[in-house]
């Protein structure tokens, strides 16, 4: 089966510039998840869909970042205007049922590398 | 809150030594460990995970980890590292109530010749 699947892999833009990245999860997986690595700092996570609607968005960081997952199966992050401090790693991660990060462990996507300028 | 803590940032081990890599959690119940590995390019691999049963689980690519609930630690073994070992591992953290993992910083690994 193919994997969880991030576009694009890098990405530069200037501050002030709007980026979106996309994730197609595994085919069939309900949940989907995005996290943001900052450098030097931990794995972060931003927010969790089931299906289409947003079962947790805590993690998101300001009103900047705007995710959707129209019709359950791919999702977009975008960030408009982005800011310097938005340069990080991107991660999408998919699972067929929330327990499962419990059993399996999420399928992670390789990332975006956004880098802001 | 939940945290982890990875204290090594950096770890370098000659091809063919052991390995053993940090990871403290905080977390007020029966944490759910796991450890990932990303090698460059690559997304985080599910190496192994505790939740429950034996405190040692085994995982892929011949690593292991053992849970020690008294010291509130998940270190990550290998007896002898191979130089596609070189990637950079993260302890991470979650709860059965939630779905999200809280991770550590990460230590990446280096190996030498």
């Amino acid at each position: 089966e193919a994997g969880v699947t991030q576009f694009p892999s890098h990405s530069v833009i200037e501050k002030g510039q709007t980026v979106t990245l996309r994730c197609d999860p595994i085919s069939g997986h309900d949940n989907l998840y995005w996290y943001r690595r900052v450098m030097g700092k931990e794995i972060k996570f931003l927010l969790h869909f089931v299906k289409e609607s947003k079962q947790d968005e805590s993690g998101m960081p300001n009103n900047r970042f705007l995710a959707e997952r129209t019709g359950g199966t791919y999702s977009t992050l975008k960030v408009q205007p982005a800011e310097l401090e938005d340069s990080g790693v991107y991660f999408c991660a998919s699972s067929q049922d929330w327990r499962d990060r419990g059993i399996y462990g999420y399928t992670f996507g390789s990332g975006t590398r956004l880098t802001v300028v | 809150a939940q945290s982890v803590t990875q204290p090594d940032i950096h770890i370098t081990v000659s091809e063919g030594a052991s390995l053993e890599l940090r990871c403290n959690y905080s977390y007020g119940a029966t944490p759910y460990l796991f450890w990932y590995v990303q090698s460059p390019g690559q997304g985080l691999q599910l190496l192994l995970k505790y939740f429950s049963g034996d405190t040692l689980v085994q995982g892929i690519k011949g690593f292991e980890a053992e849970f020690k609930r008294s010291q509130s630690s998940f270190n990550l073994r290998k007896p002898s590292v191979h130089w596609s070992d070189a990637a950079e591992y993260f302890c991470a953290v979650g709860s059965s109530g939630y779905s999200t993992l809280t991770f550590g910083k990460g230590t990446m690994l280096l190996v030498s010749p």
